[in-house]
């Protein structure tokens, strides 16, 4: 079964706008972070924000921000102002406690920034 | 933030040969080290988990007497694809975790190598 999905394989949005990115998850531990990570044309894997599975509040890092439905089990990103330099693969990752630390990655999400 | 170098970025090698990959923590000490492969438009798939001193654990599928990883140091571990084919031409990514991680986000990725097998 996966872990973690990714349902949309691309996207587009108009620059300036917000645009939201879906992410699921599945996992019995209580313990467990779930990461975003951007990865343009040159393949480097860009880190962008993290939530713990204890943490309260939803996780900001300037314009992204993750919204966080423990009870339905998504780790949603939200990219606000979306600019060119977004245009890139975004990928959901799961990272549960009991697992030795690794990164389980969904299948990703292109977006396409228009101008 | 903590760097992870790799090398090659890019190699091109003959069908039935060895290709080494090395990934390097710089700025810290890394007790754990992942590799992932990744096709084009795909997904990263992990492969292996190593830890300095250790055997590495293989995830299911993966060949380890074909993809040798070695993790000598407490910054370095190596990739070896053995008699290497056209189908393991692919991107691969090493990531490596801080030895003071507690948690959180410390693990951090290197820039990847291509390798193409002709």
């Amino acid at each position: 079964a996966q872990k973690i999905t990714q349902t949309q394989p691309g996207m587009f949005v108009q620059e300036k706008e917000a645009v939201t990115l879906d992410c699921t998850y599945d996992t019995s531990d209580p313990s467990y972070g779930l990461f975003w990570y951007k990865q343009p044309s040159s393949g480097e894997m860009i880190f962008l924000i993290y939530q713990g599975s204890y943490d309260q509040q939803n996780a900001t890092e300037g314009r992204y921000s993750l919204n966080f439905q423990k009870a339905r089990k998504s780790a949603n990103l939200v990219i606000s102002a979306s600019q060119l330099g977004d245009s890139a693969m975004y990928f959901c990752a799961m990272r549960e406690y009991n697992q030795g630390g690794k990164l389980i990655f969904g299948q990703g999400t292109e977006l396409s920034v228009k101008p | 933030g903590a760097v992870v170098s790799q090398h090659p970025s890019w190699v091109i090698c003959k069908s039935g040969t060895s290709v080494k990959i090395e990934c390097r923590s710089l700025d810290f000490q890394a007790t754990t080290m992942f590799w992932y492969r990744q096709f084009p438009k795909q997904s990263l798939m992990l492969m292996a988990t190593s830890n300095e001193g250790s055997k590495a654990t293989y995830e299911q599928g993966v060949e380890k007497d074909k993809f040798l990883i070695n993790h000598a140091s407490l910054t370095l571990s190596t990739l070896t694809v053995t008699s290497a084919h056209p189908e393991d031409s692919s991107f691969y990514i090493c990531s490596a975790r801080s030895q003071q991680a507690t948690g959180g986000y410390e693990q951090y990725f290197g820039p990847g190598t291509r390798l193409t097998v002709t």
